[in-house]
């Protein structure tokens, strides 16, 4: 699988936009890109995923380089509920099987 | 609608003793994959089940072992534990196996080994 670089930690105040990066830079034609976040004590939570175009959802945006060599989780307005480490993963449509290599993740705090 | 059910949510056991740990998934979704979850090694994959089939299993000894029942319902089999093997197991399922779907992970399983 593909492999991803995240900052290993980030800032934001509550109520502003956060943009969290994603490096990919060995990304296949075939690869997905995931986002999940786990807060504290719980799973992992699904976030958002996209291939090629920028997506949307009620949680976040997702912004794909043109080139999909990199890629940004956008919350609009971080809540104290925000805090949580974010991971970007890759899944290679070609891979029927559902091992997500999950790295360190990127741990976002949020300060009221 | 109920989300993915892991039972015990907390499990203490002795090295050398065997473990089994229950996964419930969305009603409806035909994947499960578990996951351990250590401060050292973050998040591995343990190995992952579509209609009762083992797809794919990752890098870990053949003392975890796991089956899926024809309800979907997962299980996972630690033999012979050892201390390392203290960590949080987690449990994810998707309708199916298809990696542009989302997956929905468990609370997970607490499991300390003294």
């Amino acid at each position: 699988d593909a492999k991803t670089t995240q900052p290993n930690s980030m800032e934001s105040n509550e109520e502003e936009p956060v943009h969290l990066p994603c490096n990919h830079s060995t990304i296949s034609g075939t690869d997905y890109i995931h986002w999940y976040r786990q807060l504290p004590s719980q799973g992992p939570e699904y976030v958002i995923h996209g291939l090629t175009s920028n997506v949307n959802n009620r949680m976040a945006s997702l912004a794909i380089a043109e080139d999909r060599k990199s890629s940004t989780l956008i919350l609009h307005r971080a809540t104290l509920r925000d805090a949580a480490v974010y991971y970007c993963i890759l899944r290679d449509l070609n891979n029927y099987g559902q091992n997500f290599v999950f790295g360190p993740g990127t741990r976002l705090s949020v300060l009221p | 609608k109920a989300g993915v059910t892991q039972t015990p949510r907390y499990l203490i056991k002795t090295r050398g003793q065997q473990v089994t740990l229950s996964c419930s998934p969305i009603s409806g979704h035909r994947s499960v994959s578990w996951y351990q979850q250590t401060p050292g090694q973050g998040l591995q994959f343990l190995f992952e089940y579509f209609s009762e089939t083992q797809r794919n299993k990752g890098n870990f000894p053949g003392r975890f072992s796991g089956r899926q029942f024809s309800n979907s319902r997962s299980e996972m089999n630690v033999s012979t534990l050892e201390l390392g093997d203290s960590a949080l197991y987690l449990c994810a399922s998707s309708l199916n196996d298809r990696v542009d779907y989302g997956y929905t992970f468990g609370s997970g399983t607490r499991l300390t080994v003294v």
